[in-house]
């Protein structure tokens, strides 16, 4: 099965600099990434997401990337704010037509940004 | 659209004891999924149903958890008899690829077990 490894377990940056989290994934089969957020106490959502068939994909202050050669792909955060101060967790999974798709899930980053 | 109701909220059980936790997927969406989060384990996905007909219990730790579907829009998930270690936060999500494939969280139950 699908093996998701995150890195770092924790980041903590000053607020305005970048951060950046990376991840890699063993099935060359997956072919769909998302990136979900976790502020305490509440329930995961859905920020961005990557199909293979794209190399990197923004949404204002946030972009992810991926290489399918290395099997790796990252987040990316700029001009980080207090807000963002979360558990960010990276995700792999097979995607085809309209069936569901079991998504499994990195140990996830806290990220802390100071102000 | 409420997203996804997950109830109880909160649950605190003594060991032995049955436990049933309730999710309402949004409707229109035909894939439930339950997952478990606890700080040694993450995020990890139980079962997921599909068209209320479970499709992979893979993830179901021990024959003591079972998961049921019986419409399209209400699940249980039952642990029965529940354990110390099964104290975690348990959510509920659910999708309609057709729709796009992101999957949307419910509130969590958080499970303790004394």
């Amino acid at each position: 099965g699908e093996n998701v490894e995150q890195h770092p377990s924790t980041l903590s940056v000053q607020e305005g600099d970048s951060a950046v989290i990376k991840c890699t994934y063993s099935d060359s089969a997956s072919n769909y990434f998302p990136w979900y957020k976790q502020e305490l106490g509440k329930r995961p959502q859905l920020i961005i997401d990557i199909r293979s068939n794209v190399g990197e994909k923004k949404d204002q202050r946030i972009a992810v990337t991926l290489n399918k050669t290395a099997k790796h792909f990252s987040l990316h955060i700029t001009e980080t704010q207090p807000e963002d101060s979360a558990v960010y967790f990276c995700a792999a999974s097979v995607i085809w037509g309209n069936a569901g798709n079991m998504l499994t899930f990195g140990g996830g980053t806290r990220l802390m940004v100071k102000p | 659209d409420a997203g996804v109701i997950q109830s109880p909220r909160h649950e605190v059980t003594e060991m032995g004891q049955e436990v049933t936790l309730r999710c309402k997927p949004i409707s229109g969406h035909d894939y439930l999924f339950w997952y478990r989060q606890t700080m040694m384990r993450g995020l990890e996905l139980l079962i997921y149903f599909n068209n209320n007909v479970p499709i992979d219990d893979s993830g179901m730790p021990e024959d003591r958890f079972s998961a049921k579907m019986p419409n399209a829009s209400f699940s249980t998930l039952k642990i029965q008899p529940s354990e110390p270690r099964d104290s975690a936060v348990y959510f509920c999500a659910s999708s309609a690829p057709r729709l796009g494939y992101e999957q949307y969280f419910g509130p969590g139950t958080r499970l303790t077990v004394t």
